[in-house]
């Protein structure tokens, strides 16, 4: 299965404190992208990174990818307690246009 | 800007009924895909479809099915409902550009929260 998993499930955190999600996954992929979801509500995309990037960036949040560990990262700098909720990574592998969602970490700023 | 949009929000069904699920792609989006979300799970995906045609399939039931119309449009069509079929169903939307150096970056709607009694 290409499920990925996420490391930690769950962190808690004080608000102004970085937070760093990782995930890994088992196949080659095409792209990889990560989500937020607020308990019980839609899935927010976050960021989008293809196969050949390595990093990138959108305000607070930094992502990176390292096909060679098939793992990704998603850091968000300065936390606020808004950012409470659950992140996901989601993959396609290559050859298909589907996306398998990573377990998720469950955030938690304390403000 | 336009976000897919699903309907019903919310459908409350008894069990052994049956239920249909519908998804608007975003504008000029010409992929539909389906997960299903149950209680404290990541979302699983069930089927997309690609210019009206089934692209990829997953853990979906064969008591469920789904099509994509002209209008890409899509509705996921679920028959003798269990209990266990009560979950967040999301739909998400991509242009795939198939052939091409695409992203599909995929954009997921509100969801879909499907009781079963």
């Amino acid at each position: 299965s290409q499920q990925g998993e996420e490391d930690p499930q769950a962190l808690s955190i004080q608000e102004g404190e970085n937070a760093t999600m990782n995930c890994s996954y088992k196949t080659s992929i095409n792209n990889l992208q990560w989500y937020r979801q607020n308990s019980g509500r839609g899935l927010v995309h976050l960021i989008l990174i293809r196969s050949n990037e390595r990093e990138k960036h959108s305000g607070r949040l930094r992502v990176t990818l390292d096909t060679s560990k098939k793992s990704s990262s998603l850091l968000i700098t300065a936390s606020r307690a808004a950012d409470t909720a659950s992140y996901f990574c989601a993959t396609d592998a290559q050859g298909t246009y589907k996306y398998i969602f990573g377990t998720g970490t469950r955030l938690k700023v304390l403000a | 800007a336009a976000g897919v949009i699903q309907s019903p929000r919310h459908l409350i069904k008894e069990k052994r009924e049956t239920a249909t699920l519908k998804c608007y792609p975003i504008p000029r989006h010409d992929t539909v895909y389906w997960y299903q979300q149950g209680p404290g799970q990541d979302p699983q995906f069930l089927i997309s479809f690609y210019e009206k045609m089934q692209s990829d399939k997953g853990s979906i039931p064969d008591r469920f099915s789904a099509q994509q119309f002209s209008d890409y449009h899509s509705e996921l069509n679920m028959s003798s409902l269990e209990l266990g079929d009560s979950a967040l169903y999301f739909c998400a939307s991509s242009l795939a550009l198939r052939g091409l150096a695409a992203d599909n970056e995929q954009f997921f709607g509100p969801g879909t929260r499907l009781t079963v009694l």
